[in-house]
């Protein structure tokens, strides 16, 4: 079974610096989807970016960037110019796709405070 | 608007009082599925469906039902309610399993 692994239960950054949140994961499969969600105090579930295996680019999504390193089967998200909206819950996430019946597995969540 | 509506929000209930969690989604998604959020757990998938009338068991499928009946809805059934199952739950759609998944606002249960 596939798990996902998020070490860093609390961590806090300076308003306007940058923070990255570490993320690995474990499976045998070849092809799947990686993803980023932000739970803010609202409890709302927002998607922050998504990776597709077979793409060996790095995504970006404005301030939000990806280091995936395939073979260590790391998935870490940079937050650059962290802003007070960021404090939220963020929740590394594995999909597997080879016979499209393989559940969303999710990490335990990292609690990231932005400081002014 | 494209948005996945679930009901009730909040639901406090007694032990083995049948309830069920609705949701619905407005996007002609074919992937639904349902999530519950316990604290230092993280999401658990309890059932997802592919599509109407495929569903299929998540890591969590124990005392819950499903049926996809329509494409458009997925609701949530506690059959026997326990303790162990007050937690927050989700429900979520996507186009297709792989793609971004639209969660809706969450429905707080508690079991006495």
């Amino acid at each position: 079974a596939q798990t996902v692994t998020q070490s860093q239960p609390e961590m806090s950054v300076q308003e306007a610096e940058t923070v990255t949140l570490s993320c690995t994961y474990d499976t045998s499969e070849s092809n799947y989807y990686l993803f980023w969600y932000k739970q803010p105090p609202s409890r709302q579930m927002i998607l922050v970016i998504r990776q597709e295996a077979y793409k060996q680019q790095n995504a970006t999504e404005n301030r939000f960037s990806v280091n995936f390193q395939k073979a260590a089967k790391s998935f870490s998200l940079k937050i650059s110019d962290s802003q007070l909206g960021d404090t939220a819950m963020y929740f590394c996430a594995f999909m597997g796709w080879n016979s499209g019946n393989t559940p969303l597995v999710f990490g335990k969540g990292t609690r990231l405070s932005v400081i002014a | 608007e494209a948005q996945v509506t679930q009901n009730p929000r909040y639901l406090i209930t007694v032990t083995g009082k049948k309830l069920t969690v609705t949701c619905s989604q407005n996007m002609n998604h074919e992937y639904m599925s349902w999530y519950r959020q316990d604290p230092g757990l993280g999401l658990r998938q309890i059932y997802y469906s592919m599509n109407v009338e495929v569903t299929d068991k998540g890591d969590v499928p124990e005392g819950y039902k499903v049926s996809r009946k329509e494409k458009r809805n997925f609701p949530l059934i506690l059959e026997s309610p326990s303790p162990n199952q007050t937690s927050l739950y989700f429900c979520a759609s996507s186009l297709s399993p792989g793609g971004e998944q639209y969660f809706g606002p969450g429905t707080r249960l508690t079991v006495t």
